[in-house]
This record gives C-alpha cells, structure tokens and sequence, in this order.
C-alpha cells in the first residue's frame, strides 16, 4: 500500500464552488506540505505543518486553506475555486525539515 | 531569498549519450540537496541527495550528483542515458533552519531510442 495517499485523484469543478483535497499517511511522520505543480513553474509550498497545533503559510497560501485533522491527515480547502487553480496539487510528508519529502500521487484539479 | 535555477527546462537525447543537468542555487549557509524525478503520470520520487560528507553522491538508476560548495552547484549525471531515463528532474535544497524545501522549475528530458 502506498505511503501517502490523496483523494479524490482527478477533480472537475466550477468556478466559486469549494473543493476539499485530502492527504493521508501512514508514514508516521510528523510534518506534512501541501504544493501546487504548474508547467514550467516547478513545485510552490502551498501549507505545511509540523504537527496537530502547527500551522504556516507557504509561498502561495492565498485562496487556499488547511486543517490538520491528525498526524496522518492534512486536508486543502479551496473555498471559492477560481480558473487559475487548475493545476496538479501534491502532498508530501518528511520525518524531519531537513530530511527527504516523500509525495503521494497527486490530485489533478480543473476549474472551469 | 533562497531560490534554485535549473537552466536546462528541455533536453533531448538519443540512448547510450551522456547526461549533465544543471542545478545552482542561492544561500550561503548549510544545505542539504536533493534530486527528484517524476516519470510521464506519475508522483515525484526521490534520485538521490547530499547532506554531508563525500560531495559525489551516487543515485538510484546510474545517476550521481556532485555538489560543488564554492560553485553553489549540484549537477546531475548520467554517464549512459536509457530510454525509461524519460522524464522530469527537480532540484530542490532545503537550507538549514528555514523548514522549507525550494524547488528548481524542472528540466524535461527526452530520451529517443
């Protein structure tokens, strides 16, 4: 079974509605990351958290938001979906700040 | 700000050629490297990394990297490209003490049989 898992995988949506992406693990770690993957653009930190009480913005939190359910849970809010946030969205988890991010498989979201 | 440029965004080679990525990146502090590559659908994966220690670092699949502190570079290497080596390779650094991983904008590689 796969380490980190995201649901739903490909996602559609219309402009204003809300979208909720998860990520699960059972990795046991500690520190979770939401990221965005545009072409061209690499990787942009979204969220990360470093534990349950621990939340911080990334580069581009804007439009977006997080809840940290447990350690292996951290979910992405898009509250009002908007064009520009098609893209495909990338969880990751890491033992330690330094140390390797392993990702999950990653949801593709459009928004039309 | 700590940023990392890959200024390969597309190569193509034929099999069996060598292969050299470029990766430099802006921090002057303690880093730690790291090599993803993500094949045509699927997740990023980690190839190799450096945190300390023997600057040459040798990967999964052939590939190594050797980081270069004086040049801020990390460069990957394949001396012997493979068909199945088509795909999309990040560099990425984390500096100590700012938790963050910054990633390069990616280069894609084409390998044609």
């Amino acid at each position: 079974d796969a380490d980190v898992t995201q649901t739903p995988r490909n996602r559609i949506t219309k402009t204003g509605k809300r979208i909720m992406l998860e990520c699960s693990q059972t990795k046991g770690h500690d520190r979770m990351y939401w990221y965005r993957q545009d072409p061209g653009l690499g990787l942009q930190l979204i969220y990360y958290s470093f534990d349950v009480k621990d939340i911080n913005k990334g580069e581009i939190s804007d439009g977006y938001s997080v809840s940290r359910q447990a350690q292996a849970k951290f979910s992405l809010s898009l509250e009002s979906a908007i064009p520009n946030q098609t893209a495909l969205y990338f969880c990751a988890t890491s033992a330690i700040a330094e140390d390797t991010q392993y990702f999950g498989p990653g949801t593709r979201l459009t928004v039309l | 700000a700590q940023s990392v440029s890959q200024h390969n965004h597309h190569v193509i080679l034929s099999e069996a050629a060598s292969l050299e990525l470029g990766c430099n990146y802006s921090y002057g502090g303690t880093v730690n490297l790291f090599w993803y590559v993500q094949y045509p659908g699927q997740h990023l994966q980690l190839l190799l990394k450096y945190f300390s220690g023997d600057p040459l670092v040798k990967g999964i699949k052939g590939f190594e990297a050797e980081f270069i502190k004086s040049k801020f570079s990390f460069n990957l290497r394949k001396p012997s490209v493979q068909w199945s080596d088509t795909a999309e390779y990040f560099c990425a650094v984390n500096a100590y003490n700012t938790d963050k991983l910054i990633f390069g904008t990616g280069t894609r590689l084409q390998v044609f049989p």
